[in-house]
């Protein structure tokens, strides 16, 4: 099986723009969640994706927001960029969510916000 | 509030040498555990899990990790350190809540370098 894509994996983009993150998941997974890794914070958690339905959310702001789609890829997107959203944006799938099932990872997208 | 903590930011280790990582959390219950590994520029990638039965557990790489309720930790180990080893460390913990308030609370992860 393929693992999970993320794309693109590389962003620039300037304060204030938009950005769209796609996450394809491991075939046959159903649930999507997405992390914010940095240096100072760790990985947090921004929110989990069920079957087209938001599960679960982390502490951010509204800025973030997120979408699954029928085929279970999912899309996030960060409205109004800050130079403190510079940060590896991480994307996990699995089965059924976090029910004592393991999270697959993919590579991320790393986004610099100038 | 609810953390991980993982004590240690950078090791460093000799190729051969044993290793021994520290996780600790603060929860009540006993919460479901996991170690992944993240190389450079890789995702994370899952070690091991703990969620009930034998407190030391087998993952893979050659890592184990035991669960100590009374210290509240769940320390990573390998007894003979390869350089590909080297790597982010991090510990994760599904504290097991119903509902729609389950995730995963991550230590700030611990870098291990090694020596040839």
């Amino acid at each position: 099986k393929a693992g999970v894509t993320q794309t693109p994996r590389y962003l620039i983009k300037t304060r204030g723009q938009q950005v769209t993150l796609s996450c394809s998941p491991i075939s046959g997974h159903r649930s999507v969640s997405w992390y914010q890794q940095t240096p100072g914070q760790g990985l947090q958690f921004l929110f989990e994706y069920f079957s087209e339905t938001q599960r679960n959310k982390g502490n951010f702001p509204g800025r973030f927001s997120g979408r699954q789609f029928s085929n279970s890829r999912s899309e996030m997107n960060v409205s109004t960029l800050e130079l403190g959203d510079s940060a590896l944006y991480l994307c996990a799938s699995s089965p059924t969510g976090l029910n004592n099932n393991e999270q697959f990872f993919g590579p991320g997208t790393r986004l610099t916000v100038l | 509030a609810q953390s991980v903590t993982q004590p240690d930011i950078h090791i460093t280790v000799s190729e051969g040498a044993s290793l021994e990582l520290r996780c600790n959390y603060s929860y009540g219950a006993t919460p479901y555990l996991f170690w992944y590994v993240q190389s450079p520029g890789q995702g994370l990638q899952l070690l091991l899990k703990y969620f009930s039965g034998d407190t030391l557990v087998q993952g893979i790489k050659g890592f184990e990790a035991e669960f100590k309720r009374s210290q509240s930790s769940f320390n990573l180990r390998k007894p003979s350190v390869h350089w590909s080893d080297a790597a982010e460390y991090f510990c994760a913990v599904d504290p097991g809540y119903a509902g729609n308030n389950r995730k995963l609370i991550w230590g700030l992860g611990t870098s291990l370098a090694v020596n040839p």
